[in-house]
């Protein structure tokens, strides 16, 4: 079965600070991992995935996250914080045995950036 | 190009009645994924449809709820006699047929049912 944990319920960081937001996978055959970003009362917005190649994907508003198949990790990224990017996180995999593509997501996690 | 659009936005319902939330993909797109929001919960996957056809529903439970994506119109998905226990965000996304497996889901603002 395909999951996704995020173990962190929140995270806190200072604005202008790195920021890290974790995710492990657990698929059958080779992952495709997403991350979305969900601002209050709003859908999910896409923010960059992971397909094949380079295992460090850039995203939108300065996001990255870093591959690594013997660790099942697609951990987030961020080198300097802002308040804005105050949201709820969603790590997300697909399997490439699953024939419907449904994405699987992990639980969230809150960042929160104070001023 | 329009976004995914759902609506209602808001429903509110008494225990019993029924609940229809309906979804519109972005234009070309010709698969809808529901999934369901439980408060500080990650979102759970519920059916997957392409036009005329339910292609998973393994997330659908197994009484009261139906979901269905006409040639023509919207995707519904409908639930009957709700609980509060259905009270939760219902979130649609789309997929374009050719971004199967690597494209990624766009979604919508998703409908948020209050049962009394």
């Amino acid at each position: 079965a395909q999951s996704v944990a995020q173990p962190e319920d929140q995270v806190n960081v200072a604005e202008g600070n790195p920021l890290t937001v974790k995710c492990t996978y657990s698929v059958s055959g080779n992952p495709y991992l997403f991350w979305y970003v969900q601002y209050p009362n709003r859908g999910l917005q896409f923010l960059l995935k992971y397909i094949t190649g380079d295992n460090l994907v850039k995203g939108s508003y300065g996001f990255e996250a870093e591959f690594n198949k013997s660790q099942t990790s697609f951990h987030l990224k961020k080198p300097s914080a802002l308040v804005s990017d105050s949201a709820l996180y969603f790590c997300a995999v697909v399997g490439t045995m699953d024939s419907s593509y449904k994405l699987i997501f992990g639980s969230g996690t809150r960042l929160l950036v104070r001023p | 190009n329009a976004g995914v659009m759902q609506n209602p936005r808001h429903l509110v319902r008494r225990r019993g009645q029924e609940a229809r939330l309906r979804c519109s993909p972005m234009k070309g797109h010709s698969h809808v994924y529901w999934y369901r929001q439980l408060p500080e919960e990650g979102l759970k996957f519920m059916v997957y449809l392409q036009k005329e056809n339910i292609i998973d529903e393994s997330g659908m439970p197994k009484e009261r709820f139906s979901a269905e994506f006409p040639k023509e119109g919207p995707s519904i998905l409908r639930i009957q006699q709700v609980v509060r226990g259905d009270s939760a965000a219902y979130f649609c996304a789309s997929l374009h047929p050719t971004g199967r497996r690597t494209g990624e889901l766009f979604f919508g603002e998703g409908s948020r049912l209050t049962v009394l």
